[in-house]
């Protein structure tokens, strides 16, 4: 399978512990993507890389989130101290960016975090 | 600023009858607009992607949008519903600088 994947698919954490999540993307694409869906919403945007460089992060994204992708090929997202508020489906996703239109993005299957 | 409104939280059809989910949006250009599809434990699915090539768009498994501008609308449509065409619905604007802005979902039912 040549898709978007991410690791793990699951993690349970207690509150005030550090948790790092894998997205490995579609192996041409330079976009990487991170959205966050919680319950009975749609996915918002994080944060989006084109090769190593992160371009834009939302305002979701406070300090405790830090997000990299060292070599342009796979990321992580680290969120440290986590808080309840912080169980979500996180979601990665991945792009080849075409000038002059939105890129279609394929999505990974997603890690569903879950604060106690 | 971009945004979508999905006109209905949940959508109820009888397997075979047709489906219609509706989204209306905002762009202050011409947008890009998509349609994606999550089953239940299952990754977001793009279902198709309007951009300005022609106004009505073909996706996969029967399904197609059509973009009118003058309605700013962009509703999806499937002339017979299947029981496995049961999922949430999202539909999406290009958000200019190519990050995704997603509406709040419309959960299609299909019964027997």
């Amino acid at each position: 399978d040549t898709g978007v994947s991410q690791d793990p698919r699951h993690k349970i954490t207690k509150r005030g512990q550090n948790v790092t999540f894998r997205c490995d993307p579609i192996s041409e694409h330079n976009r990487l993507y991170w959205y966050r869906q919680t319950l009975g919403q749609g996915p918002e945007f994080l944060t989006y890389f084109q090769n190593e460089a992160q371009l834009e992060k939302s305002r979701l994204l406070s300090d405790r989130f830090s997000a990299e992708r060292p070599k342009g090929s796979f990321s992580t997202l680290e969120i440290q101290r986590t808080e309840q508020g912080d169980s979500a489906m996180y979601l990665c996703a991945s792009s080849l960016a075409i000038l002059g239109e939105t890129d279609t993005q394929y999505f990974g299957p997603g890690t569903r975090l879950t604060v106690l | 600023a971009q945004s979508v409104t999905q006109l209905d939280s949940h959508v109820s059809v009888s397997e075979g009858t047709p489906v219609l989910l509706r989204c209306n949006y905002s762009s202050s250009y011409s947008p890009s607009l998509f349609w994606y599809v999550q089953h239940p434990n299952k990754g977001l699915q793009l279902l198709l992607k309007y951009t300005s090539a022609a106004t009505l768009v073909k996706g996969i498994n029967g399904f197609e949008a059509e973009f009118k501008k003058s309605e700013t609308s962009f509703h999806l449509t499937k002339p017979s519903a299947h029981m496995s065409d049961a999922a949430e619905y999202f539909c999406v604007v290009g958000g200019g600088t190519d990050k995704l802005i997603f509406g709040t979902g419309t959960r299609l039912q299909v019964f027997p």
